[in-house]
């Protein structure tokens, strides 16, 4: 079985500059999140989406960040304009709809880089 | 808000020794909590899960306890190896959302 995929694997722009991530979650996963992941943190919850409804956008920044979900597969996640402060990882994931579980499949991240 | 602590100091142990890995919490009831590893420049690989309702949960070398009156879970690898060396992060689950902490790095050495 395939697992999440993602792309680029890294990125490095200049602040200002616009940026997009992709990820293809495993066939057959309603829900994909976008994480983001500071140096010696954890995955902090940008968004949720269930099929293509985002349910939890909460912690996304709307000024700057947008994300879109096209046929409740694969979903895009864009900064506009990037700031010094969005390096980090970009980590997509992925679950299944289990009643009282929320085990999720990640993929390897994209590493950015603002100059 | 809710606040999760894992030992922000690596882990360091011999091979074949018990790894104990700590994982606290504040102002957050979890319906359940999830361990996951992370090696570097990977994403996190979901490793176990135990509800509120459980106490003990083992796979293979793992074990995971769950103190809701604590509010502490305790993450083991017995018979330790090079292999387990990684950074071991807890994540704390409900209402369809999952909080996760900074993460525990361990090292075993041969």
């Amino acid at each position: 079985e395939a697992g999440v995929v993602q792309s680029p694997r890294y990125k490095i722009i200049e602040k200002k500059q616009p940026v997009a991530f992709w990820c293809n979650p495993i066939s057959g996963h309603n829900t994909l999140y976008w994480y983001r992941q500071n140096l010696g943190q954890g995955p902090e919850l940008l968004i949720r989406y269930e099929n293509e409804e985002a349910v939890d956008d909460s912690q996304l920044p709307k000024d700057r960040f947008s994300a879109e979900r096209l046929k409740g597969v694969d979903s895009t996640l864009k900064i506009q304009p990037a700031e010094l402060g969005d390096s980090a990882v970009y980590l997509c994931a992925s679950s299944l709809e289990e009643r009282g579980t929320d085990t999720q499949y990640f993929g390897p991240g994209t590493r950015l880089t603002v100059l | 808000s809710q606040k999760i602590e894992q030992n922000s100091e690596a882990l360091n142990i011999q091979e074949g020794k018990t790894a104990t890995l700590t994982c606290n919490y504040t102002n957050y009831s979890p319906a359940y909590l999830q361990w996951y590893r992370q090696d570097p420049g990977r994403g996190p690989v979901f490793l176990l899960l135990i509800r509120e309702n459980e106490k003990e949960k083992r796979k293979e070398r793992l074990k995971v306890t769950f103190d809701t009156t604590l509010k502490q879970s305790l993450f083991h690898i017995t018979a330790s190896q090079p292999a387990d060396s990684a950074t071991y992060l807890c994540a704390l689950g409900g209402y369809n959302k999952l909080i996760f902490g900074a993460g525990t790095r361990l090292a075993v050495h041969p």
